[in-house]
């Protein structure tokens, strides 16, 4: 069973819609959330994290926490075509250690 | 701009060369991190140096050879490398080595192939 999994897409959304982007980890005892974005042939760049079940909003991103679950979600609202990249989820997992796992990332691509 | 430099952007190299990677972080960070990203797979994690010790090496051949002679400072060291690991090798650094909340600030990576 893969640590951490997103569905590699491509997701294709229209210009102004909502974007949603899943991500399920393995872990119960994972304590910290975050989300990448990594525009072709460039590096990863934070842009949400999350540590708490619920909501957490900044600007058009969203990320959503459901630990019981064991799934965390980003939203974008209002996507633009400069929202297109690839979306790395990551989780803080416990193994002995702490541990930041990756999972493949999602490929957005938003259509004019 | 990240705060994390690294060179060369490019390198294409045979397998009987050896070469090196840099990355400097400006960042005042303590744990600095080599990850390897190839197609389709996750970021694995390569080497962990907090405060210029290395506190992991998750299993990595030993024709990559870290350096970390300060806390601002990584080298990778290649040498004999194989065709399969042509890889983007990313430099990330936080503030200190994977604390529950650390978060990881990535350099522009090296796009390395090897023939």
């Amino acid at each position: 069973q893969k640590e951490v999994e997103q569905n590699s897409g491509p997701l294709s959304v229209p210009e102004g819609a909502i974007a949603s982007l899943n991500c399920t980890y393995s872990d119960r005892g994972s304590q910290s959330f975050f989300w990448y974005r990594q525009y072709s042939g460039k590096s990863p760049e934070l842009i949400m994290f999350i540590y708490s079940n619920g909501d957490k909003e900044d600007g058009r991103f969203t990320a959503q926490l459901n630990k019981a679950s064991q799934y965390v979600s980003l939203l974008i609202r209002d996507s633009q075509p400069s929202d297109s990249a690839t979306y790395l989820c990551a989780v803080n997992s416990n193994f002995g250690n702490e541990k930041l796992t990756f999972g493949t990332g999602t490929r957005l691509t938003i259509i004019p | 701009e990240t705060g994390v430099t690294q060179t060369p952007r490019h390198l294409v190299m045979g397998m009987t060369n050896k070469k090196s990677l840099k990355c400097e972080q400006h960042l005042g960070h303590n744990a600095m991190y080599w990850y390897k990203q190839s197609a389709k797979k996750p970021l694995e994690l390569m080497f962990v140096y907090s405060l210029e010790e290395r506190v992991e090496n998750n299993s990595v051949p030993s024709r990559f050879s870290p350096e970390c002679p300060n806390s601002s400072h990584l080298f990778l060291h290649l040498h004999t490398l194989q065709p399969e690991d042509s890889a983007l090798y990313l430099c990330a650094s936080s503030r200190e080595s994977f604390g529950t909340n650390e978060k990881l600030f990535f350099g522009s990576g090296t796009q390395l192939s090897v023939l």
